[in-house]
């Protein structure tokens, strides 16, 4: 089974651009998570969307936005880019409660 | 949510056995202990969770104390590909989101 997957996998910004990352969640799962993980950090979290709707939200500024899909895909936004965006960006889906299980993330780089 | 404390880094040779602490003192009734694992330019993935017996799996082990103020993951035989950065959690039963709340973990080196 596949895991889950994450488009593009690095990704070259300049600041004040916009930008959208993707996640496909693993089959069945309905549940997607994004975390922020900067370098030598563990990863912070930024959004969860269960069956489309927002069920929670970590301590980011409006910039970031999320939005998932019918087929439970996800994307994640992030508008007028700072410096301090540069980051490994990790997907997670969930099936049930507890496991979460994290695609190999989107890295930006922000000029 | 209730904080973990791990060690920033530990160092075991390979194929010997590897503990890594966790103390979590303020962990309430319904937390549930939860260890995930970063390897080197991957997602974190997850190793093993448990709420107050030990647990085990085909990864690893878990070793909690009796009055879950502390546990310990146990790794049976240290191989190479076992360095990684350790996060110990809690999350909360019942609870409605999903989120997880990293700390900085534990950085494990292998020594061949």
């Amino acid at each position: 089974d596949a895991g889950v997957t994450q488009s593009p996998t690095h990704l070259i910004k300049t600041r004040g651009q916009q930008v959208t990352l993707r996640c496909s969640p693993i089959s069945g799962h309905k549940s997607v998570s994004w975390y922020q993980q900067v370098l030598g950090q563990g990863p912070q979290f930024i959004f969860q969307y269960y069956e489309k709707e927002e069920r929670g939200r970590g301590n980011f500024p409006d910039r970031f936005s999320a939005r998932q899909f019918p087929n439970y895909s996800s994307e994640l936004n992030v508008n007028a880019l700072l410096l301090g965006d540069s980051a490994l960006y990790l997907c997670a889906s969930t099936f049930g409660l507890y496991t979460q299980y994290f695609g190999p993330g989107t890295r930006l780089t922000v000029l | 949510d209730a904080k973990t404390t791990q060690p920033n880094s530990m160092e075991s040779n390979e194929e010997e056995p590897v503990h890594l602490p966790c103390n979590h003192s303020t962990i309430s009734g319904t937390d549930y202990i939860h260890w995930y694992r970063q390897l080197p330019s991957q997602g974190p993935e997850y190793v093993i969770h448990g709420l107050t017996s030990n647990v085990n799996n085909r990864m690893a082990s878990l070793a909690i104390a009796e009055d879950r103020k502390s546990s310990t993951l146990i790794l049976h035989r240290a191989t190479l590909r076992d360095a990684a950065v350790y996060y110990c959690i809690l999350r909360r039963g019942g609870g409605r989101d999903d989120k997880i709340i990293f700390g900085k973990g534990t950085r494990l080196h292998i020594l061949p």
